[in-house]
C-alpha cells in the first residue's frame, strides 16, 4: 500500500539557517512520481516539484534543493539561508503511475522561520 | 485571471443544509479531483472524475456527491451537511492521472 511521512510536525528557525523538511514514503510501484506542495499561511497549495522514480538526480532551485534516494524511499526538501515567508506548511505526496488515480499525501510539516 | 477558481471561498451554513461547492478551470485539463483537508490528516481524495462522463468515488466520499457539467466544471455537494464536513475543500486539475495536480484556492467550509 501507499503511505507517506512526515515526522516532523512543526519545525521552527531563526532567519537565515538552513532547514530540511524530511519525507519517506511507501510504494510496491517501480514507477511512481514524487511531490511537493507549499501551504502558505494564506490558504492555497502551490506546486514545487515533481520528480518521477527514475530520476534520482537532485534537483536545485534557488534557495530550495530537493534530495531522492530510493534506497531509503526518502525525498527529503531543503531550504538554504531560510526567510520569513518560507513559513507555510509543507506537504509532501506519492503517486503511483500503474494507472491508479490518486496522490496520497504526508499529513504536512509546518514550518516557522522566526525574524 | 487563476487558472482554478472555487466558488465559494467561505461559507457558514447549518446542518442538514445542501450545500454546493463549485470549481472551474481553464487549464484544459481532463482531470478534476476533490479533496478535503483536517488539521493534521493532510489531504484526503473525496471524488475525481477523469472526463464528463467518468466519476469516482475517493476514500472518503460517504455523505457527498458530485456532479460533472462540462470539462472545465466539477461540483461536489453535502447533501445534507453535518458538522464533521467542517473542513477546507480543494479542487485540482491535472492533464493525465500521473501529472502534476494543480490545485484551486480552497473554500473554507463551516457547518454549526
Amino acid at each position: 500500500a501507499q503511505k507517506v511521512t512526515q515526522a516532523q510536525t512543526e519545525i521552527s528557525v531563526v532567519e537565515k539557517e538552513d532547514v530540511t523538511l524530511d519525507c519517506v514514503y511507501e510504494t510496491r510501484d517501480t514507477t511512481y512520481y514524487l511531490f511537493w506542495y507549499k501551504q502558505p499561511p494564506s490558504g492555497e497549495l502551490v506546486f514545487l516539484i515533481r520528480r518521477n522514480s527514475f530520476d534520482e538526480q537532485n534537483e536545485i532551485s534557488g534557495r530550495y534543493s530537493w534530495n531522492f534516494q530510493k534506497s531509503t524511499s526518502s525525498f527529503n526538501f531543503t531550504i538554504t539561508a531560510s526567510q520569513v515567508v518560507d513559513s507555510a506548511v509543507y506537504f509532501c505526496a506519492l503517486s503511483e503511475a500503474t494507472g491508479t488515480y490518486k496522490y496520497i499525501f504526508g499529513t504536512g510539516t509546518r514550518l516557522k522561520v522566526l525574524a | 485571471d487563476a487558472d482554478v477558481t472555487q466558488t465559494p471561498r467561505n461559507r457558514i451554513t447549518k446542518t442538514g443544509k445542501r450545500i454546493m461547492l463549485e470549481c472551474s478551470q481553464t487549464k484544459g485539463h481532463d482531470r478534476m479531483y476533490w479533496y478535503r483537508q483536517d488539521p493534521g490528516l493532510g489531504l484526503r481524495l473525496i471524488y475525481y472524475s477523469f472526463d464528463v462522463k467518468d466519476i469516482n468515488k475517493g476514500e472518503i466520499s460517504d455523505g457527498y456527491s458530485v456532479s460533472r457539467q462540462a470539462q472545465a466544471k466539477f461540483s461536489l455537494s453535502l447533501e445534507s451537511a453535518i458538522p464533521n464536513q467542517t473542513a477546507l475543500y480543494f479542487c485540482a486539475t491535472s492533464r493525465l492521472v500521473s501529472d502534476t495536480q494543480y490545485f484551486g484556492p480552497g473554500t473554507r467550509l463551516t457547518v454549526l
